[in-house]
């Protein structure tokens, strides 16, 4: 049993190039959420899917999108990578309301 | 808005005593929170949680004291080992799929 699984652990992207970041989680689970951690800023939500064929905005949005593939996966994707982009990516999933994530071990983005 | 916060940045201890992370809530309606345990270079890592018909929660060496009256969360670590080093985020999740995360607490364990 993975988890949640987060493909690449690392990458380094010129300004303006595109890339997909991807997920998958083998639990079953309902919901899945992309967030961003920064130092001395926490995670923060970029967005979410509460079930298969619904996605919503989190807190910081611009500048990605995503998509729930199936049940298993979700994808963010950076259309033209910015400085401001690098950072650490989780991935996390949940079986619903009231239980807690269970999260992937990141993907360390470095936007140069 | 609604937050979740931490008292302290960062917490020292020495190898084998107790210690106590603090988290203050803002949401009364909050129902449900999870305390996750991150490591350097991992993902958080799900601790221990609390409903709020709860005052006390208790684990492996680890306790979780919920103060509704006050919107209070505590971690305690009992015999805290060095390996039990890293940041403890509290979070909020009020009945919703949207956790509200801290920023975190660095716990360093000194041998």
């Amino acid at each position: 049993n993975a988890g949640v699984t987060q493909t690449p652990k690392f990458q380094v992207l010129k300004t303006g190039q595109s890339m997909t970041l991807q997920c998958a989680q083998d639990m079953n689970h309902n919901s899945m959420y992309w967030y961003r951690q920064d130092p001395g800023m926490g995670l923060r939500l970029i967005y979410y899917s509460a079930s298969e064929g619904t996605t919503d905005k989190g807190e910081v949005p611009n500048g990605y999108n995503v998509s729930r593939l199936n049940k298993r996966e979700f994808s963010l994707r950076l259309e033209s990578a910015a400085p401001s982009q690098t950072s650490v990516y989780f991935c996390a999933s949940i079986i619903g309301t009231n239980y807690g994530y269970t999260f992937g071990s990141g993907t360390r983005l470095t936007v140069v | 808005g609604e937050s979740v916060g931490l008292h302290l940045p960062t917490l020292s201890v020495q190898e084998g005593d107790n210690s106590i992370i603090n988290c203050a809530y803002s949401n009364s309606a909050s129902d449900y929170f999870i305390w996750y345990k991150q490591e350097s270079g991992k993902g958080p890592q799900f601790i221990i949680d609390i409903r709020s018909n709860m005052d006390k929660r208790q684990g492996q060496r680890v306790t979780v004291l919920l103060n509704k009256t006050v919107k209070h969360l505590s971690l305690q670590i009992a015999a805290t080992q060095p390996g039990d080093s890293a940041v403890y985020f509290c979070a909020e999740g009020g009945g919703s799929y949207i956790p509200t995360f801290g920023r975190g607490t660095s716990l360093i364990v000194h041998p």
